[in-house]
């Protein structure tokens, strides 16, 4: 079974230049998540979304951070203009419905930002 | 992939030997906690989960344990193997919150 699909892998880019991060959850799961791993902070939730709705984008960093799920099977996380502190390894999963499940992660995007 | 804070605590453990990872979590309304695995490279993998309702479940070779008195979680590995080398997370939920713990590094001896 395919499990939770990201690109790019790695993304290395300039500051100011606009980042975009891609995710395919697993076939049949509804709730998808959004995640940013560092050294300093550690795994912290960014968004989630429930039946391509959002649900709490509270973790979000702030006005520079957006994401999308146009259908099902498809969620980008965007960053515009992208700067040296949004480096880290940022990590797209996905349930059958809602937080009470477990989560099935993708092997993640480490981004660089120059 | 990289791991957690810089004050990752790290646990060592002989191979063979029972290994123990201890979480606190943070709020007494949490209903549903899972304990993930993540190796270098990847991202964090469902290991076992426990409700609120239980104080104990056991999978291959792991257990959890909860204490809501104390507001305590544990996992406990038995006849840990070199592959079981890696970081261990627990998570809570509660209402619409999902809360990943900072880590734990195990690390096996042969």
């Amino acid at each position: 079974d395919a499990g939770v699909i990201q690109s790019p892998r790695h993304e290395v880019t300039e500051m100011g230049q606009e980042v975009t991060l891609r995710c395919k959850p697993i076939s049949g799961h509804n709730s998808l998540f959004w995640y940013r791993q560092t050294m300093m902070r550690g795994l912290e939730l960014l968004i989630y979304f429930n039946n391509n709705v959002p649900i709490d984008d509270s973790g979000m960093p702030e006005d520079r951070f957006s994401a999308k799920m146009p259908n099902a099977s498809f969620s980008t996380l965007k960053i515009q203009p992208s700067e040296p502190r949004d480096s880290a390894v940022y990590f797209c999963a996905s349930t059958l419905q809602g937080l009470n499940q477990p989560q099935h992660f993708g092997d993640g995007t480490r981004l660089s930002i120059l | 992939g990289e791991s957690v804070g810089l004050h990752l605590p790290t646990l060592s453990v002989q191979e063979g030997d029972n290994s123990i990872i201890n979480c606190a979590y943070s709020n007494s309304a949490s209903d549903y906690f899972i304990w993930y695995k993540q190796e270098s490279g990847k991202g964090p993998q469902f290991i076992i989960d426990i409700r609120s309702n239980m104080d104990k479940r056991q999978g291959q070779r792991v257990t959890v344990l909860l204490n809501k008195t104390v507001k305590h979680l544990s996992l406990q590995i038995a006849a840990t193997q070199p592959g079981d080398s890696a970081v261990y997370f627990c998570a809570e939920t509660y209402g619409q919150n999902f809360v990943f713990g900072p880590g734990t590094r195990l690390s096996v001896l042969p």
